[in-house]
């Protein structure tokens, strides 16, 4: 069983509307990084939320850890097709657990 | 520019055929991992190295082996590989275990036939 589950696993939508990709676990992190990953290449870091309750914002997205620190949500806003990928969740103690992860396609 | 490199990007062997991925980092990191990325799975360390001469298991081990001679180089060698080991496998490097960014490989494609 996954220690983080991701939801939706896929999701598409037209470019402009908006998009939450959800990160749930039963065990409390240290901290929670959210990775996108692109067809031929490896994940890469866009942020890393430490305090419950936290949200940071990364231009169009908006990234936020739960108060309990078990859960997080990346919503993106007006998507475009450059946003497409793959969004995975790891959640951080003395190592990195991954989420399964969330296929994100945005149609022009 | 900072890099993980690994090969081969692509390979298909069959059952039993040792081989050997290579990993090579330029950061100077201490930390290293193996991943294998499955599908509905996810990403899972097989192994990973604290430091040179210092290598431990991961969640899904078996089957694989590794070494850490040199700080640069964290080689992952399968010695009888069998079809289960069909997966995209990725090395990663950060200057610690967690927390701090990690540098992934482009991932290698390994199908074994």
């Amino acid at each position: 069983t996954q220690l983080l589950e991701q939801s939706p696993q896929f999701l598409s939508i037209q470019e402009g509307e908006n998009l939450t990709v959800y990160c749930n676990s039963s065990s409390v992190f240290s901290s929670l990084q959210w990775y996108r990953q692109e067809p031929g290449e490896g994940p890469v870091l866009l942020v890393t939320v430490v305090t419950g309750g936290e949200v940071k914002k990364l231009k169009r997205l908006t990234f936020q850890f739960g108060d309990a620190r078990k859960d997080s949500s990346l919503h993106i806003t007006a998507a475009q097709p450059g946003d497409t990928g793959l969004y995975l969740c790891a959640g951080v103690d003395y190592k990195l657990s991954f989420g399964a992860g969330t296929t994100v396609t945005v149609r022009a | 520019e900072a890099q993980v490199t690994q090969n081969p990007r692509y390979l298909i062997t069959v059952t039993g055929k040792k081989l050997t991925v290579t990993c090579s980092q330029n950061m100077n990191h201490e930390y290293m991992s193996w991943y294998r990325q499955d599908p509905g799975l996810g990403l899972r360390q097989i192994y990973y190295s604290m430091n040179v001469e210092v290598t431990d298991k991961g969640d899904v081990p078996e089957g694989y082996k590794v070494s850490r001679k040199e700080k640069r180089n964290f080689p992952l060698i399968l010695e009888s590989p069998s079809p289960n080991q069909t997966s995209l496998y990725f090395c990663a490097s950060s200057s610690m275990p967690s927390g701090n960014t990690i540098y992934f490989g482009e991932g290698s494609w390994l199908t074994v036939v």
